[in-house]
């Protein structure tokens, strides 16, 4: 059974710029969620698909944008990439249903300039 | 809405001292309760969960118990190594709807020889 895999690791951008992360969830795992994880804080929740659809939404602009497909891979979009945008992005896969802990993976490691 | 207080670190211990690190947590409902611990460069590991009250998450001699009428879920650890010098965070998530992960700011523990 393979974990999340998130690419790429690590990514330079420039303000302005737009980025896409992505995120292979573990094997059985049809709901993904993405966080970013600033420097010294916890993640925050950005969003949640479940079976393509986005079914929970935390406290970020429309400018942060995902997709999930139908193998329940998904992309984090950035648009307009602003300095504050720098910082840990973490993907969380898991089964659907209560008390079911999430599986994270290693993380993409951005840095807008 | 749901929020996760620890205490701030950093923290350091001599090898074999005692761990506590203390969390506690609000929260409509009852939700299930975890410790995440974060190595230097790398994603989130589920340390230890607890889904009911009175319940004690266990894990590489970590230890927490949900303690629902102080609202807490306090991480010990007998003995401490070199090898659990990392970052600590406590976390929540809903037992009902989307599994959105609080966390909180996260507690580093350095341990020494």
């Amino acid at each position: 059974e393979t974990g999340v895999t998130q690419s790429p690791t690590h990514l330079i951008k420039t303000r302005g710029q737009q980025v896409t992360l992505r995120c292979s969830s573990q094997s059985g795992h049809n709901t993904v969620s993405w966080y970013q994880q600033a420097l010294g804080q916890g993640p925050q929740f950005i969003f949640q698909y479940y079976r393509e659809e986005e079914n929970g939404r935390g406290n970020f602009p429309p400018r942060f944008s995902g997709l999930q497909f139908p193998n329940y891979s998904s992309e984090l979009n950035v648009n307009a990439l602003e300095l504050d945008d720098s910082a840990l992005y973490l993907c969380a896969s898991y089964p659907n249903g209560a008390n079911t802990e999430a599986f994270f993976g290693q993380g993409t490691r951005l840095t807008v300039v | 809405g749901n929020s996760v207080t620890q205490m701030e670190g950093p923290v350091t211990l001599s090898e074999e001292a005692f761990l506590t690190i203390n969390c506690t947590y609000t929260a409509t409902g009852y939700p299930s309760l975890f410790w995440y611990v974060q190595y230097p460069g790398e994603g989130l590991q589920l340390l230890l969960k607890a889904t009911k009250a009175d319940d004690k998450g266990s894990n590489k001699g970590f230890e927490a118990t949900y303690r629902k009428e102080t609202t807490s879920f306090h991480l010990e650890k007998g003995s401490v190594q070199v090898s659990d010098s990392a970052v600590y965070f406590c976390a929540l998530s809903p037992r009902r709807g989307y599994q959105k992960v609080t966390f909180g700011t996260g507690t580093k523990l350095q341990v020494i020889p």
